[in-house]
């Protein structure tokens, strides 16, 4: 069961631009997790929100979790090649001890 | 330096043949989960554990078990691979089972099943 849905699946864009991942379900959670993955490795933990209608922001990007807890964005101004890398969003159940990752957004930025 | 680690990194084996996966954490961490990637459709959860002896299933057990009797240790076992089980496995850590808290991962086991 893939509880949730990222948009888009790729992402090519030239240095500079802006750009918006979403992430979306149809169920609650009880907090959301963004990580980026690099070829190779795990993935590593950008941000957590927790209440509805949070927004935070880590330098040039901007999280903002969904007012009903049930989708999230991740927005990028400006992108460097440094933020090549694959983006997963991750929700939390309601007693927080399963996560449910979404599809992936495969993000190049070219020089 | 804190760390997830899993053993081997690489594996191709053959149907049917026993194989173990090793995940150890040396963050006093409670909580450990084991994930599989595939193209197209993330991470999904095998198994996970809030504590020592205690296990429960996630979103995609069937095939495989795990055990969970030193707090730092969480080995992935396959009794019988079969074919669609090959596929990239992670190991992860956070210290306390909830949400909010950060997972660790490993570097990840790449699985061939022939």
């Amino acid at each position: 069961t893939q509880l949730l849905e990222q948009s888009p699946q790729f992402l090519s864009i030239q240095e500079g631009e802006n750009l918006t991942v979403y992430c979306n379900s149809s169920s609650v959670f009880s907090s959301l997790q963004w990580y980026r993955q690099e070829p190779g490795e795990g993935p590593v933990l950008l941000v957590t929100v927790v209440t509805g209608g949070e927004v935070k922001k880590l330098k040039r990007l901007t999280f903002q979790f969904g007012d009903a807890r049930k989708d999230s964005s991740l927005h990028i101004t400006a992108a460097q090649t440094g933020d090549t890398g694959l983006y997963l969003c991750a929700g939390a159940s309601r007693t927080g001890n399963q996560f449910y990752f979404g599809t992936g957004t495969s993000l190049t930025v070219i020089p | 330096e804190a760390q997830v680690t899993q053993n081997p990194r690489y594996l191709i084996t053959v149907t049917g043949k026993k194989l173990t996966v090793t995940c150890s954490q040396n963050m006093n961490h409670e909580y450990m989960s084991w994930y599989r990637q595939d193209p197209g459709l993330g991470l999904r959860q095998i198994y996970y554990s809030m504590n020592v002896e205690v296990t429960d299933k996630g979103d995609v057990p069937e095939g495989y078990k795990v055990s969970r009797k030193e707090k730092r240790n969480f080995p992935l076992i396959l009794e019988s691979p079969s074919p669609n089980q090959t596929s990239l496995y992670f190991c992860a850590s956070s210290l306390s089972p909830t949400g909010d808290n950060e997972q660790f991962f490993g570097p990840g086991t790449r699985l061939t099943v022939l």
